[in-house]
């Protein structure tokens, strides 16, 4: 059975930094690609960033690039996204989601995380 | 960027009824890219369909995709309690980054 389980999430001041976790198991990890996507309360979902299996390929949302940082550790079965200088609208769930394939490409999500919350406030 | 818009936002029915949604995308979708996901209050997306008419593993036949170009649709032929959720449909054709559209609830009647 396939599971992600993401930890890492709390309250956090801006301009601050966190480190969000996503441990896999059930599956191959190095034999897919991996995203983050986050949903703020109340709304819809938005894709913050995806790595491919070997972390060759990388990519980020606008809104996000250049303040967060996306890694994988394919020994640990384990997803990283680093997020620095964090902004109240960064405020969401970021649930850990699994690619269908090694590329970054075709980018959709067949497994999800329960999520993991961040709160950005003062 | 593609900007999707869903149709209606809120979709009122009974259980038993046909549910039809629709996503429409700003530009066209290269290669029939679009998933539908649905989310119940509390839960993680579940992944219905894929390429635009795919159902993913495990997904009822109740569940079918259809559409091209700009306009996609999804139909839940005879809804179930279960199927009382919000519908997201997401483009994957110029990505990333991919987006998402803002959903369609399908609540009880």
């Amino acid at each position: 059975e396939v599971q992600l389980v993401e930890s890492g999430g709390g309250l956090v001041q801006p301009g601050r930094s966190l480190r969000l976790s996503c441990a896999a198991s059930g599956f191959t990890f190095d034999d897919y690609a991996m995203h983050w996507v986050r949903q703020a309360p109340g709304k819809g979902l938005e894709w913050v960033s995806g790595i491919s299996w070997n972390s060759g390929s990388i990519g980020y949302a606008d809104s996000v690039k250049g303040r967060f940082t996306i890694s994988r550790d394919n020994a640990k079965n384990s997803l990283y996204l680093q997020m620095n200088s964090l902004r109240a609208e960064d405020t969401a769930l970021y649930y850990c989601a699994k690619g269908v394939r090694e590329l970054l490409r075709p980018p959709f999500f067949d497994y999800w995380g329960q999520g993991t919350l961040v709160t950005v406030s003062s | 960027e593609i900007v999707l818009t869903q149709s209606p936002g809120t979709l009122s029915l009974s259980p038993g009824e046909r549910a039809t949604l629709s996503c429409r995308a700003s530009q066209s979708v290269s290669s029939s890219y679009l998933a539908w996901y649905q989310q119940k209050p509390g839960q993680a997306p579940r992944l219905l369909i894929y390429g635009a008419s795919s159902r993913a593993t495990g997904i009822p036949d109740r569940f079918s995709g259809s559409g091209s170009g700009t306009d996609f649709t999804l139909t839940i032929s005879r809804l179930e309690p279960e199927d009382f959720a919000v519908y997201y449909c997401q483009q994957y054709g110029s990505s990333p980054p991919v987006t998402f559209g803002p959903g369609t609830k399908v609540d009880i009647k």
